[in-house]
């Protein structure tokens, strides 16, 4: 079983439609990411968090701690949306590293 | 403050070669971390420098090394390629150990 897992492992919206994306893991962290992939490979950080909430203009982040859960969400979906979006923890203690889920492909449509 | 620059982004190499990745970080980011991603699955890390020593490692080879230097470049070197090692290759820095990472747009390595 992987550290992360990702859910769902693919999406397709419409436009316009309320996204959420489901990230859970299960070991100690210290700061959650959401990332952004495009097809080109290049990944855009879009969040990292420790707890509670974050915004940033239709992307929403959650994190619950004790349940070892975050959700991303996008409010009015469009198609440049469409994109890889990976959680990635970095675990307590040890190296730097990042421990990537497999991510969720989304696809929005016209 | 400029991006994350990896080079080159495409690269076709015959098994059992070896190749230099190069990956220029932001001025001041003197953390650096290299990931290889397979096709369809999520990240995984090689390594990471922390002011030009080794600061953790992944579950790969000794084949698998790199160096950082002190203008902020680093470079993921691959000896004795196998068609397996065909992945994307990111680099991503940061100013502050567990701060915020920039991640490059990869390069793709392809194994023949």
């Amino acid at each position: 079983k992987n550290e992360v897992e990702q859910s769902p492992q693919n999406l397709t919206a419409q436009e316009g439609e309320f996204i959420t994306i489901n990230c859970s893991y299960s070991v100690g962290i210290s700061a959650l990411h959401w990332l952004q992939q495009h097809p080109g490979g290049g990944i855009v950080s879009l969040f990292m968090l420790s707890s509670g909430k974050k915004k940033h203009g239709r992307l929403i982040a959650t994190i619950n701690i004790q349940e070892k859960h975050s959700s991303l969400h996008i409010t009015a979906s469009h198609p440049r949306d469409s994109a890889v979006y990976i959680c990635a923890v970095k675990t307590q203690g040890g190296s730097e590293k990042l421990v990537f889920g497999k991510g969720t492909k989304l696809t929005v449509n016209p | 403050e400029t991006g994350v620059t990896q080079s080159p982004t495409h690269l076709i190499k015959t098994r059992g070669q070896q190749v230099t990745l190069r990956c220029s970080s932001q001025s001041g980011h003197n953390t650096v971390s290299w990931y290889q991603q397979a096709l369809g699955q999520g990240p995984q890390f090689i390594f990471q420098y922390y002011r030009e020593e080794e600061n953790g490692r992944g579950n790969f080879p000794p084949r698998f090394s790199g160096l950082q230097f002190p203008n902020y470049s680093s470079e993921l070197n691959v000896n004795a390629l196998e068609l397996d090692d065909s992945a994307l290759y990111l680099c991503a820095s940061s100013r502050v150990q567990g701060y915020g990472y920039t991640f490059g747009s990869g390069t793709r390595l392809t194994v023949v």
